[in-house]
């Protein structure tokens, strides 16, 4: 089993629909890392969490760390958002080295 | 101010030739990444630096894998003996510690192609 599994594997919306992409761990972390990935390969990182709740423009990030799991949500979503989105996490006490999800592809239809 | 910077963007070698791909930081992040994601798969740790600290090298797939970085600069990334299924993207990240997290900076990557 991988540590970080993520759902939906693929996800279709239509613009302007909210998406909800999760995330779930089974090791202890030091922080959950969110990450797009264009069409072109380039990484972003979107959010770095170890509790709560972060919110950038349309996008929201929350984490439940008794539950180790944490949720990715975009409102209103555009063509643009269409990626892939990397959850990912810190490893506790040491070298902070990611351990990666195998990614939420999202396309987002006009 | 200028990201992490990756060198060569792409990369072809024959199968058994050695390679070596660099890799620069954002100027005074500590902690340095290198990463590996082969074609339609996740990204694979493969090792790390902070500061002096003797390197983590628990990702790299084989002997035939090694790395170095200068300090708080410049680091590459050498395999020796290339095979085929070394093909992949080489990602580097750098970050710095921010309120006790480190947030990593993604290189654009070097795509390397073994045939």
């Amino acid at each position: 089993k991988n540590e970080v599994e993520q759902s939906p594997q693929n996800l279709t919306a239509q613009e302007g629909e909210f998406i909800t992409i999760n995330c779930s761990y089974s090791v202890g972390i030091s922080a959950l890392h969110w990450l797009q990935q264009h069409p072109g390969g380039g990484i972003v990182s979107l959010f770095m969490l170890s509790s709560g709740k972060k919110k950038h423009g349309r996008l929201i990030a929350t984490i439940n760390i008794q539950e180790k799991h944490s949720s990715l949500h975009i409102t209103a979503s555009h063509p643009r958002d269409s990626a892939v989105y990397i959850c990912a996490v810190g490893s506790q006490g040491g070298s902070e080295k990611l351990v990666f999800g195998k990614g939420t592809k999202l396309t987002v239809n006009p | 101010g200028a990201g992490v910077s990756q060198s060569p963007s792409n990369k072809v070698t024959e199968k058994g030739k050695d390679v070596e791909l660099r890799c620069d930081p954002i100027s005074g992040h500590t902690a340095l990444y290198w990463y590996r994601q082969r074609l339609g798969q996740g990204l694979e740790f493969l090792i790390y630096f902070q500061g002096n600290s003797a390197p983590d090298k628990s990702g790299l797939p084989s002997d035939r894998f090694s790395a170095e970085r200068t300090g708080e600069s410049v680091s590459t990334l050498t395999i020796q003996r290339t095979q085929q299924e070394d093909s992949a993207v080489y990602l580097c990240a750098s970050s710095y510690k921010l309120d006790s997290l480190y947030e990593q900076y993604f290189g654009p990557g070097t795509r390397l192609t073994v045939t």
